[in-house]
């Protein structure tokens, strides 16, 4: 069974970087794309970006220039960052597997807040 | 890249058919046969139900159906049941190799 668990810090102040973690377990995070992605509170789902381990990257045009994803394979972790965060960046971060063209499974989500 | 477009919001009585709609552009869901859609529980993650337009997860109900015509992609849920009240997400495969989602649809069964 494959599992995804966010972790990070749940406040993060404007202008500051948010940082999260995704652990996986149940398979090796060299197998498959990973991805990250946001709801906001008004609920849309928006894709920040995907990684896989050959070093192939894809960000969403509009968050480009502001997120990194990393993988570490030593942990079958990977990483988001997305820096300069303002309140829009407000939303619950999952990440998930890409199994072919499709998200499957998710982890439960985290709910970043950006305020001072 | 825009969000596809989906109705906010869809409802229905148990036992009857509705159906979700999706638009796109020839960039994403016209272009690829790569739509799939999304089932989320207030508080939950999302979980796949329909992946490549048509095709369903091994464990998710035949009352649940997927389908093409040109950019708009669509859900289709038979014998709506009580349980089946959540939102719905579209998402699709992009010309530019990202992925984009629908704004989603609230389904209430009445």
């Amino acid at each position: 069974q494959v599992l995804l668990q966010e972790s990070g810090p749940g406040l993060v102040k404007p202008s500051e970087t948010l940082s999260l973690t995704c652990t996986v377990s149940g398979v090796s995070i060299t197998s498959y794309y990973w991805s990250w992605i946001r709801q906001s509170p008004g609920n849309e789902l928006e894709w920040i970006g995907y990684i896989f381990y050959s070093g192939t990257i894809n960000y969403n045009p509009s968050l480009k220039s502001r997120v990194t994803i990393l993988l570490d394979t030593s942990k079958n972790q990977l990483s988001l960052r997305l820096n300069s965060v303002t309140a829009a960046d407000t939303a619950v971060y999952y990440c998930a597997r890409e199994y072919r063209r499709w998200f499957d499974p998710w982890g439960q989500g985290i709910q970043v807040t950006v305020s001072s | 890249q825009s969000a596809l477009t989906q109705p906010a919001s869809v409802s229905g009585s148990p036992g009857q058919s509705i159906t979700i709609s999706c638009t796109g552009t020839s960039s994403d869901v016209g272009g690829y046969n790569y739509v799939s859609w999304y089932q989320q529980y207030p508080g939950k993650a999302p979980k796949v139900m329909i992946y490549d337009v048509s095709n369903r997860p091994s464990g998710v109900s035949n009352r649940f159906s997927g389908s093409k015509s040109g950019n708009t992609a669509s859900l289709t849920i038979s014998g709506l049941q009580a349980e089946d009240e959540a939102d719905y997400f579209c998402s699709s495969y992009t010309s530019t190799s990202t992925r984009v989602f629908g704004g989603g649809t609230k389904l209430t069964v009445l």
